[in-house]
Order: structure tokens, then sequence, then C-alpha cells
């Protein structure tokens, strides 16, 4: 079935840059979105790639795909205390009525 | 602010309780959804809602009941649940059906529920 794994946890230090890896199966995802989720809130879309690009670049966010290993990457640079969240990977299709969700990845960033 | 507003936010029940969640999209949108994020575990899509008619449903027990009236408004309404039903119930929405479009999902902050 579809899946998408992250990894749980991520501590950086203010300052630094951090990557925050995402893997998938279903080749036939359409769109990959990073979601972010702060403490006692819903999820927020920060950026999305489509499936034919490897690389989109927005402010400070950068995000890579490699369609060929199916794996994704969400790099903030200059990594700030604010940025301390909950980072979802998903997934969706060309219907785009379900997205399928990571577990997401817990980033720490210390001052 | 993301265009989609959930009440309540918080919510405590008893396992014998009637009680619903509300969900309101600004956006225009047509499909809406809700899904259920338990901790330590990946958001778990509940149900799907396009153009007022339910498309998904993840095999969700009969306790939790949705209801779309029109476009904008989601319901869940929640009976008999079990303290394992205990979780942040997210509601979102997109615009289904356009060419070109990416079909992101915006997210409503979510009811904290808690069942005793």
């Amino acid at each position: 079935g579809e899946d998408v794994e992250q990894s749980l946890f991520l501590s950086v230090r203010e300052g630094d840059s951090s990557v925050i890896n995402c893997t998938y199966t279903d080749s036939s995802s359409t769109y990959l979105y990073w979601y972010k989720q702060e403490p006692g809130a819903g999820l927020q879309l920060l950026t999305y790639i489509f499936s034919n690009m490897d690389m989109k670049q927005d402010q400070r966010l950068t995000v890579l795909l490699n369609k060929k290993d199916k794996h994704l990457s969400l790099r903030i640079a200059d990594t700030q205390t604010g940025d301390s969240a909950i980072y979802f990977c998903a997934e969706g299709d060309q219907a785009g009525t379900a997205l399928i969700f990571g577990k997401g990845t817990t980033l720490s960033v210390s001052s | 602010e993301t265009g989609v507003t959930q009440t309540p936010r918080h919510l405590v029940m008893g396992m014998t309780n009637k009680k619903s969640l509300k969900c309101e999209q600004h956006l225009g949108h047509n499909a809406m959804y809700w899904y259920k994020q338990s901790a330590k575990k990946p958001l778990e899509l509940m149900f799907v809602y396009n153009f007022k008619e339910q498309t998904e449903n993840n095999s969700v027990p009969s306790r939790f009941s949705p209801e779309c009236p029109n476009s904008s408004h989601l319901f869940l309404h929640l009976h008999t649940l079990q303290p394992e039903d205990s979780a942040l119930y997210l509601c979102a929405s997109s615009q289904e059906g356009t060419v070109g479009a990416s079909y992101e999902q915006y997210f409503g902050p979510g009811t904290r529920l808690t069942v005793t």
C-alpha cells in the first residue's frame, strides 16, 4: 500500500540549515507537499512540488525531489527558533481526493 | 488564518454523550475532509466530501457520522465514543477538478477531543 516515511526528530542550532527527509512509495503521486504544524494549531501548507520537477526554491525553503528513489527533502536555510514545529511530508495523486501523510518530523531549534 | 475555521477548539465528553464538531471554509472550495490526528500515528483520513457527496469513508466506525449540508460546511457527529477516540480532529478543504490545480489542502486549527 501507499506509505510515506519520515524520521521522527531533528535537532539543529539557530542559524544552521535543517534538512528533513521523506520517502514515499506511490510512483503515481502527482504532487508532493510539505506542511508545518505548530503546537496547538492545524497544518499549514509550506510548499509543494510537482512530480516532474527536481527542485523548487521559495525564500529560505528548498525542496528537492528524486523521483527515481522516491525521495523528497525540505531544506530550511538559516533556521530560526520560530521554525520549531512538526513538519509533515504528504503525497497526492492526480484525483487529489486524498493526501497520504507521513508521521511528521519534529524539528527542535536551539539558540 | 487559513480560511478554515473549526468549533469548538476543545471538547471533553463522556462515552454516553452526543456532540458535534463543526467546520466552515471561506475559500470557495468544493471538497472537504475530516482527519484524525493521534499521538505518534500518521494523520488518518476519515471522510471526504466532493461537491457535498461523500466520496471516501476510510472504514470509520459508525459512532462517527459526517454531514455536509453545503460546500462550505462540514459536521462530524459523535456518539458513544471510546477513550481511544481522543485525538485532534482536523478539517481541511481544497478545490478539486480544476485543470492545473495543485490540490493543496487548507487545514483548520482542529478540535482537541478528550473522551472520558
